[in-house]
């Protein structure tokens, strides 16, 4: 069984532009996480997705990031503009449904550097 | 608000020997699931334990097991015979009736020849 796939995996930018990183899940998982690691800290939810429909967005900040997952599938982040504080390791998981006993399944991470 | 704490940023342990890391927790909730993740150098999140709070005796996996204290809200893990694949960052994480999971700041293992 294939893992969770993200793109790309390492990402530098400078400050003020705009960023996308792309996710597919695990085939047949309804539910898609977007977490944001930074250095030295354990991974932040930013946004949960049940099928194609936003579960949890509270820290998400909507001023500059955004989040889609059109047809229930493959989800893609985008940053704009980056700030130096956004410099992380974006990770994608997805799970096959909501709840707490549902495992969570990560990808490899997209490393973003903001200069 | 739902906190996980892991006191010991980084451990080190002679391969073949046991180690323990430590995590607390402070929830109000009474049903909740405990686990811990794995991420090595690679960065790939694996989970490698889990526990349900309802649920006393404590769960084992092969070399791994855990030390639930639902009194002290401390949940340790253990990992016997340790081998150098065991090194990684360890992340105690929590989740309660809101599904969301919440890791702790994580503990860097590095196990020696």
């Amino acid at each position: 069984e294939a893992g969770v796939a993200q793109s790309p995996r390492y990402k530098i930018i400078e400050k003020r532009q705009s960023v996308a990183f792309w996710c597919n899940p695990i085939s047949g998982h309804a539910t898609l996480y977007w977490y944001q690691q930074i250095l030295g800290q354990g991974p932040k939810l930013l946004i949960q997705f049940q099928n194609n429909g936003v579960v949890d967005d509270s820290q998400l900040p909507k001023d500059r990031f955004s989040a889609e997952r059109l047809k229930g599938v493959d989800s893609t982040l985008k940053i704009q503009p980056a700030k130096l504080e956004d410099s992380a390791v974006y990770l994608c998981a997805s799970s096959l449904g909501v709840g707490r006993a549902n495992e969570q399944y990560f990808g490899p991470g997209t490393r973003l550097t903001v200069t | 608000a739902q906190t996980v704490t892991q006191s010991q940023p980084e451990m080190s342990v002679q391969e073949a020997e046991t180690v323990t890391l430590s995590c607390t927790y402070d929830t109000s909730e009474n049903n909740y699931y405990l686990f811990w993740y794995k991420q090595p150098p690679s960065r790939q999140m694996i989970l490698v334990i889990r526990q349900e709070a309802y649920k006393q005796q404590n769960a084992t996996e092969n070399r791994f097991s855990v030390n639930f204290q639902k009194a002290a809200k401390s949940f340790s893990l253990k990992i016997s015979d340790s081998q150098l694949g065991d090194t990684a960052m360890y992340f105690c994480a929590f989740v309660d009736n809101t599904d969301k999971l919440i890791f702790g700041t994580g503990t860097r293992l590095q196990v020696f020849p």
